[in-house]
């Protein structure tokens, strides 16, 4: 049974600090991960994806991949209250007869103000 | 572009009843997933077609769920009977099969079997 493994939370941060959220997957060959924000009453929205080694940044987020170590993270700057959301990692599964996404069961995180 | 569009957004219901949700994915994606989310067991996905196909339907708790995608435009979920523990919000979501596999959702159906 393919995973996504992420610590639960919550994750609680001072606004302005740096969040950073970090997600493990059992799969070797998976070559595609993605980040969604879910808020409360919400559907999850995607906010990151990242196919190669190494960083990829846009705006206040930062993904980082590890192929290597089966490991990818999530890093916010300047968090701000709006940022309180619960995050879910997300890897992209070939399964037979097309691709699906397995999803984690999501960091909730806290920005307080 | 709409985005994926489901309805009702909330359905409440008495025990026994059917309950048929709805989803219409994004115009050009060939592939749509049904999932169900709950507090205790998190985001599950219940079944995905790829190209109108049902690709697996492993993720379907019982013979009660059913699902089908008569084109590529339109796709239902239907239990029958509905039981309370069935009560969950509903996602449908969509994607075009290629390299980057980014799925997009649609708001969900809030259901509450009473």
């Amino acid at each position: 049974q393919k995973e996504v493994e992420q610590n639960s939370g919550p994750l609680s941060v001072p606004e302005g600090a740096i969040a950073s959220l970090n997600c493990t997957y059992s799969d070797r060959v998976s070559q595609s991960f993605f980040w969604y924000r879910q808020y409360s009453g919400k559907s999850p929205e995607l906010i990151m994806s990242i196919y190669s080694n190494g960083d990829k940044e846009d705006g206040r987020f930062t993904a980082q991949l590890n192929k290597a170590s089966q490991y990818v993270s999530l890093l916010i700057r300047d968090s701000q209250p709006s940022d309180s959301a619960t995050y879910l990692c997300a890897v992209k599964d070939l399964g037979t007869g097309g691709f699906k996404t397995i999803f984690g069961a999501g960091t909730r995180l806290f920005v307080k103000a | 572009d709409a985005g994926v569009i489901q309805s009702p957004r909330h359905e409440v219901t008495e025990m026994g009843q059917e309950v048929t949700l709805r989803c219409k994915p994004i115009s050009g994606h060939n592939s749509l997933f049904w999932y169900r989310q709950t507090m205790m067991r998190g985001l599950e996905l219940l079944i995905y077609f790829n190209n109108n196909v049902p690709i697996d339907d492993s993720g379907m708790p019982e013979d009660r769920f059913s699902a089908k995608m008569p084109n590529a435009s339109f796709s239902t979920l239907k239990i029958q009977p509905s039981e309370p523990r069935d009560s969950a919000v509903y996602f449908c979501a969509s994607l075009q099969q290629s390299s980057y596999n980014e799925q997009f959702f649609g708001p969900g159906t809030r259901l509450t079997v009473l």
